[in-house]
């Protein structure tokens, strides 16, 4: 069966330090893969995607992910953090089998940044 | 363009009640999908409609149901409500097929 995995459930940085948040999937083809951020009492916004191509995409915010088939990942980086990073990040792959938007989710990492 | 828009945003229910939430999904968009988001299972997709027909549907017992209309706008329902199904319910509207999903705020649920 699909799934994701982050594997860090809690992640604290400091203001100005680089991040990289942990995603590994399981997926038999090539997967369309989603990193989203969530604010406290908030929906999901898009950070970034990867469909196909080139395998370093840019999001907002000053990130970006690399998307590495050999090892099934697509971790999520910054090189510098800032105060207002802090919320919780969730990466997801879109799941097979036929005509679907349906997104499978990992449990996400929260992120606080110490000033 | 506006967003996807939840209606409403909080809501108190008791147990044994129904539910009906509403999603509006950015104009042109087609699919809407929705997820149920609690601390416990996380985000765990419900059912996605597709030109007002249900073309998935996760792993939830029938209590949950939907519907699309002509305008692509959604609404779910929860009858019989249990105390496990509070949790944030998220609305997400995509163009078409293996798109980006965006979300809306969420509708949040309390049941007592």
């Amino acid at each position: 069966a699909q799934s994701v995995t982050q594997p860090d459930i809690h992640i604290t940085v400091s203001e100005g330090a680089s991040l990289e948040l942990r995603c590994n999937y399981s997926y038999g083809a090539t997967p369309y893969l989603f990193w989203y951020v969530q604010s406290p009492g908030q929906g999901l916004q898009l950070l970034l995607k990867y469909f196909s191509g080139d395998t370093l995409v840019q999001g907002i915010k000053g990130f970006e992910a690399e998307f590495k088939r050999s090892q099934s990942s697509f971790n999520l980086r910054k090189p510098s953090v800032h105060w207002s990073d802090a919320a919780e990040y969730f990466c997801a792959v879109g799941a097979q089998g036929g005509a679907t938007n349906k997104l499978i989710f990992g449990t996400g990492t929260l992120l606080a940044v110490q000033p | 363009k506006a967003g996807v828009t939840q209606t409403p945003r909080y809501l108190i229910k008791t147990r044994g009640q129904q539910v009906t939430l509403s999603c509006s999904p950015i104009s042109g968009h087609r699919s809407v999908s929705w997820y149920q988001q609690t601390p416990g299972q996380g985000l765990q997709f419900l059912f996605e409609y597709f030109s007002e027909t249900q073309r998935n549907k996760g792993n939830f017992p029938g209590r949950f149901s939907g519907r699309q209309f002509s305008n692509s706008r959604s609404e779910m329902n929860v009858s019989t409500l249990e105390l496990g199904d509070s949790a944030l319910y998220l609305c997400a509207s995509t163009q078409g097929e293996r798109e980006t999903q965006y979300f809306g705020p969420g509708t949040r649920l309390l049941v007592l």
